[in-house]
C-alpha cells in the first residue's frame, strides 16, 4: 500500500544534541510538510516543501531545519532540541495542487520526541 | 485569515449514542473542508472531505455536509461504537496556498 512512513516511531535525545528525524512517502507526492504536535493540541505546521522548493513558516524557530534529498524522502533536523522541543513530529504529504481542487493531506504515524 | 472553530470536548457518550461534533470555519473563496481523526498515540487519518457547498462526506458510518450558507461542516455518526474514541479535527484547506487550517481538536471518549 501506498503510504507515508515516518522512523523512528520514538526517539530519545538530550538537551542540546542534534537530533535527526525522517519520513518517506510511497505516494509520488510533489509536497511534503512537517509538523510539530504538543499534547491537546492541533497540529502546528513548520515548513514545507513544493518539490524542492522549501517554505519556512514565519514562526519556526532557526533550531529546526528540513532537508529533502528526493521526492520519497525529507528529513527534520533539530539542531539544539530543549525541553520545549518535545513532542510529537508529523511528517504529512499531498498532490500538486493542481491535480484537483483539494489539498488532502495524507499523514505518517509520527514520531513522539523525549528530550531529557 | 483563514480560520476554524470547533466545539470543545471532551465529549463523553455511552455506545450506540448519536454523536455530533460542531465545525463552523472562516474562510474566503470556497475552501475544501475535512475531519480528520487521531487515536491514541498515532498519526492523523482523513476521515472524510467535502470539497463544494451541499457536498456529503461520508465515511465509516460518519457524515458531515459543506453548508456555504452557514459556513459550517458538523460530523455526525448515528451510533458510536467504544472504539470511535479518538481525537477528532475539522480543517480547511483552500486559497492558493497547500496548507491545512486545523480547528482545536475535539476528544471522543465512548463509555460501553
Amino acid at each position: 500500500d501506498a503510504m507515508v512512513i515516518q522512523n523512528p516511531r520514538y526517539q530519545v535525545t538530550q538537551f542540546g544534541k542534534p537530533v535527526t528525524l525522517s519520513c518517506s512517502q510511497t505516494l509520488n507526492h510533489n509536497v511534503m510538510y512537517w509538523y510539530q504536535q504538543k499534547s491537546s493540541q492541533a497540529p502546528k505546521l513548520l515548513f514545507h516543501y513544493y518539490d524542492k522548493d522549501f517554505n519556512n513558516e514565519a514562526d519556526t524557530p532557526d533550531n529546526f531545519q528540513s532537508r529533502r534529498p528526493n521526492t520519497s524522502f525529507c528529513f527534520l533536523d533539530i539542531r539544539s532540541p530543549g525541553l520545549g522541543d518535545a513532542a510529537m513530529y508529523l511528517c504529512a504529504t499531498s498532490r500538486d495542487q493542481t491535480a484537483g481542487p483539494y489539498n488532502e493531506q495524507f499523514f505518517g504515524p509520527g514520531t513522539r520526541l523525549t528530550v531529557l | 485569515g483563514d480560520s476554524v472553530t470547533q466545539m470543545e470536548g471532551p465529549v463523553t457518550l455511552s455506545e450506540e449514542a448519536f454523536l455530533t461534533i460542531n465545525c463552523t470555519y472562516t474562510a474566503t473563496g470556497y475552501p475544501s473542508l475535512f475531519w480528520y481523526v487521531q487515536y491514541p498515540g498515532e498519526g492523523l487519518q482523513l476521515l472524510l472531505k467535502a470539497t463544494k457547498a451541499d457536498d456529503k462526506g461520508s465515511n465509516k458510518g460518519f457524515e458531515a455536509t459543506y453548508r456555504k450558507e452557514t459556513t459550517s461542516f458538523h460530523l455526525e455518526k448515528g451510533s458510536v461504537q467504544v472504539s470511535d474514541s479518538a481525537v477528532y479535527f475539522c480543517a480547511l484547506s483552500g486559497g492558493s496556498n497547500y496548507k491545512l487550517t486545523f480547528g482545536k481538536g475535539t476528544l471522543l471518549t465512548v463509555n460501553p
